[in-house]
């Protein structure tokens, strides 16, 4: 049973562009989120998606958006990229216990530099 | 959801008990004291977690204060491989709470030979 996958592992963007993230979700699963985590720090939540629409939103700019296809799988887009933004991206799929916190599964990240 | 604080970082000898606290003075009755670790170049692996009885699996055992304020994180054989960073949540187990975990900075463990 594959867990949460996420693609690319690793990738390198200039300032100014646009990058999408992808992730699939552990077999079962149906919700989606998404954590950004600096260097040296805990995961920060972005978003949470649930019958592809976005169910709750972190403290982040509109420049970060997501979309969650029938199939659970999810993209996180950033726009107008910062050095600031250079960070391991996580995704986590959950089922309905999910919501109980102890139902996350997180993926290996993709991990984003900006350059 | 409540704060915790957690020591940045401690260190354990393989094979010896490894005890990890958390303080949560600002817990609420409703909410759950939740573990992650996250191995270094892997997402968090959820530990285990409780109410206000300690809790054992096979990764662990939580020890909750009586007036839960603060929990322990027992790994009663640390190896090698326990070496990571521990989360310590705090969150209340409905949907109300919302669906998010917060994660604050965690300890860095390192179990030594």
């Amino acid at each position: 049973d594959a867990g949460v996958t996420q693609s690319p592992t690793h990738l390198i963007k200039t300032r100014g562009q646009q990058v999408t993230l992808r992730c699939s979700p552990k077999s079962g699963h149906d919700t989606v989120s998404w954590y950004q985590q600096a260097l040296g720090q805990g995961p920060q939540f972005i978003f949470q998606y649930y019958e592809e629409e976005e169910r709750q939103r972190g403290n982040f700019p509109d420049r970060f958006s997501g979309h969650q296809y029938p199939n659970y799988s999810s993209e996180l887009n950033v726009n107008a990229l910062l050095l600031g933004d250079s960070a391991l991206y996580l995704c986590a799929s959950s089922g309905g216990q999910g919501a109980l916190g102890y139902g996350y599964t997180f993926g290996s990240g993709t991990r984003l530099t900006v350059v | 959801d409540a704060k915790t604080t957690q020591p940045p970082s401690m260190d354990c000898a393989e094979g010896r008990a490894a005890n990890l606290p958390c303080n949560h003075s600002t817990i609420s009755g409703n909410e759950y004291v939740y573990w992650y670790r996250q191995i270094h170049s892997q997402g968090p692996q959820y530990i285990i977690h409780g109410l206000k009885n300690n809790e054992t699996n096979e990764m662990a055992s939580l020890i909750i204060t009586e007036d839960r304020k603060s929990s322990t994180l027992i790994l009663p054989h640390a190896t090698l491989r326990d070496t990571a960073v521990y989360y310590c949540i705090v969150r209340s187990k409905n949907n109300n709470a919302g669906n998010m975990l917060t994660f604050g900075g965690g300890t860095r463990l390192m179990v030594k030979p």
